[in-house]
């Protein structure tokens, strides 16, 4: 099983920017996908996940991004994103996607920065 | 929202003490979703417990977790040089939240 991120970098406040997790090793569209942040030198925080297509395939948000962040899936390609929308200062952190909420396998990170 | 409070937030022990850690949380955590985690420095976190006391495959008998309710321990009965790291809870219901971290630091 492995979970390989892309798309961070840094980024201006109010703009987008979209991280994507591709998996593999594993059957993609069986599992929730799952994405928690770190901000720098802080603790982890949980941002969002979005079940299986068996499953309705919606989306639950944490109250901090939710309307501005929105969790996508494409089991086709075994990939799962992360829309990033209205980006804050406050949103600077390291993104991680995981299978499953009780996560046994993460990405490896990816570093987004907001500033101007 | 279950807000889950670690405590200690710092806990200076040396290798081969027992360590008790805990992780109190706002509401009953349902169906016994709760979790630990342990986080070293550039590392994504790595699950031991999961179901409250569940050991995660590969995880070291040393590691165990306890409680129900709104009360969990994680406990580790002899501590390695390699345990020394952040370690957090979490509640993994329909909205999942974290504690805080505690750091488990050598004495």
């Amino acid at each position: 099983v492995q979970l390989v991120q892309s798309g961070g970098g840094l980024v201006q406040p109010g703009r987008s920017l979209t991280l994507s997790c591709t998996g593999s090793g594993f059957t993609f569209g069986d599992y929730i996908m799952n994405w928690v942040r770190q901000a720098p030198g802080k603790g982890l925080e949980w941002v969002g996940f979005i079940r299986t297509k068996a499953n309705g395939g919606t989306t639950e948000y944490a109250a901090s991004v939710k309307g501005r962040f929105t969790i996508s899936r494409d089991d086709s390609k075994s990939i799962a994103y992360l829309q990033m929308n209205s980006l804050e200062t406050e949103d600077t952190a390291v993104y991680y996607c995981s299978r499953r909420v009780a996560a046994t396998f993460w990405g490896q990170g990816t570093l987004v920065t907001v500033s101007s | 929202e279950s807000v889950l409070t670690q405590s200690p937030g710092t806990l200076s022990l040396s290798p081969g003490e027992r360590a008790a850690l805990s992780c109190r949380a706002s509401q009953t955590v349902s169906t016994n979703y709760l979790a630990w985690y342990q986080q070293k420095p550039g590392q994504p976190p790595r699950i031991l417990v999961y179901a409250v006391s569940t050991r995660a495959t590969g995880v070291p008998d040393r590691f165990s977790g306890s409680g129900s309710g709104t009360d969990f321990t994680l406990t580790i009965s002899r501590l390695e040089p390699e345990d020394f790291a952040v370690y957090y809870c979490q509640q993994y219901g329909t909205s999942p939240t974290f504690g805080q971290g505690t750091k488990l630091e050598i004495k």
